[in-house]
């Protein structure tokens, strides 16, 4: 099915270690995105990009990079994993025009030990 | 920038009960709204969503809101819940012709109102 896809979809690491959350799409969006979900936090933006070769950060950048691989993917690494990172991790895309709401995928639930 | 402000944190209702969300926005301009649902264990799914014309928009599975512009309002709404309706729901906002290399596309969310709706 078309759509947004996120790998892996749990993940547990010690503090220091690194990964790299995977995030494609095959709708043709030029925009993706990158969200952390905590508990009565809603969601946080923390890196967007509006078009490929283009990146952005959000709300909530420190700690993580970014690289927007081409027009299907992004993906979103921790260099040095903190316990404050654990969270659920979701990545999404929209079309151009600002009228279009997102698609999600299906999220990565992250825990840093 | 935006801020979206959902009152509620945490609604428990009893099945057939009417339900009714709050969410406001602090946007001056004009703007598009959405409701999206997460239901445990899922990603967020669109709900319903409002771009222009009649500010009484109707969604998926009974849901619908109505926009009120002197408000600053988008509140979601059903007749009668289900138990099936027990999930986390955000209302989000973006702005209208959006400098394109600034907030393009961009959402603001709410922090999210868990519903529990008692079978």
């Amino acid at each position: 099915n078309a759509g947004v896809t996120q790998t892996p979809k749990f993940q547990v690491l010690k503090t220091g270690q690194s990964m790299t959350l995977q995030c494609a799409q095959d709708m043709n969006h030029n925009s993706m995105y990158w969200y952390r979900q905590d508990p009565g936090m809603g969601l946080r933006l923390i890196y967007y990009s509006a078009s490929e070769g283009t990146t952005d950060k959000g709300e909530v950048p420190n700690g993580y990079n970014v690289s927007r691989l081409n027009k299907r993917e992004f993906s979103l690494r921790l260099e040095s994993a903190a316990p404050s990172q654990t969270s659920v991790y979701f990545c999404a895309s929209s079309r151009d025009r600002e009228q279009y709401g997102y698609t999600f995928g299906s999220g990565t639930r992250l825990t840093v030990v | 920038a935006q801020s979206v402000s959902q009152h509620n944190h945490h609604v428990i209702l009893s099945e057939a009960a009417s339900l009714e969300l709050g969410c406001n926005y602090s946007y001056g301009g004009t703007v598009n709204l959405f409701w999206y649902v997460q239901y445990p264990g899922q990603h967020l799914q669109l709900l319903l969503k409002y771009f222009s014309g009649d500010p009484l928009v109707k969604g998926i599975k009974g849901f619908e809101a109505e926009f009120i512009k002197s408000k600053f309002s988008f509140n979601l709404r059903k007749p009668s819940v289900q138990w099936s309706d027990t999930a986390e729901y955000f209302c989000a906002v973006n702005e209208k012709g959006a400098d394109r290399g600034s907030t393009l596309g961009r959402l603001y969310f709410g922090r999210g109102t868990q519903l529990t709706v008692w079978p």
